[in-house]
């Protein structure tokens, strides 16, 4: 049961373009939700969280949507850059005692020069 | 820069061997986690440790096992090495004062021939 979907395994954006990369989730009891950015052969790097009282978390070229009411969160980069064409994984948790993260499968940027 | 290092980052070994990876944080970080990452699968929780000696069970534990006997090193072992457990194997760990944020180290191919 996959908890957390990413349903764009990828997504190409003409450089200087927004990206926009969606994830939903089915967990009600999720309040924190992540993004990371990971390049081949690396580990996943933090990018940018949200907790559920907001709706919208910025930094820099980076912003982080959440809706809720749908069970839907977004990252928008603006403008892309090549570098960053990676995988973006989210992540979710919630108030479960334990502060596990719950992954989706990720989705490959690629931008375009 | 979390000061995690992984050992080793790359390991060819037969079906039916022990193996056994490392992770190593200078930070004296108390939550430590390893997920596998997997084409389809995002990445998953094996197991986790908040704190020397307290470790519990991720969604993919089967064919796992860990030992934490001091704060800087969690290990990750398994038992009888199969193919299904071919992957890419990341350490993470949690700042307690981070909140929910894991930070990753580099990663360790694992290939069960």
């Amino acid at each position: 049961d996959q908890q957390v979907k990413q349903n764009s395994p990828s997504l190409s954006v003409q450089e200087g373009r927004i990206s926009i990369l969606n994830c939903d989730y089915t967990n009600s009891m999720f309040d924190y939700f992540l993004w990371y950015k990971k390049y081949p052969a690396e580990g996943p790097t933090f990018l940018i969280s949200i907790s559920s009282i907001k709706d919208k978390n910025e930094d820099g070229r980076f912003t982080v949507f959440l809706n809720k009411s749908a069970k839907h969160l977004s990252l928008h980069i603006v403008p892309s850059q090549p570098g960053d064409s990676a995988v973006y994984f989210c992540a979710a948790s919630g108030n479960f005692g334990n502060e596990k993260l719950t992954f989706g499968t990720g989705t490959r940027l690629t931008i375009i020069p | 820069d979390a000061g995690i290092t992984q050992s080793p980052r790359h390991k060819v070994t037969e079906t039916g061997t022990p193996v056994t990876l490392r992770c190593h944080q200078t930070e004296n970080h108390r939550y430590m986690y390893w997920y596998r990452q997997d084409p389809g699968h995002g990445l998953r929780l094996i197991h986790y440790s908040y704190g020397v000696k307290d470790t519990d069970k991720g969604e993919v534990s089967d064919g796992y096992s860990v030992s934490r006997s001091k704060t800087e090193d969690f290990l990750l072992t398994l038992e009888s090495a199969t193919s299904s457990q071919t992957s890419v194997y990341f350490c993470a760990i949690r700042w307690e004062r981070g909140g929910l944020t894991q930070y990753f180290g580099p990663g360790t191919r694992l290939t069960v021939l």
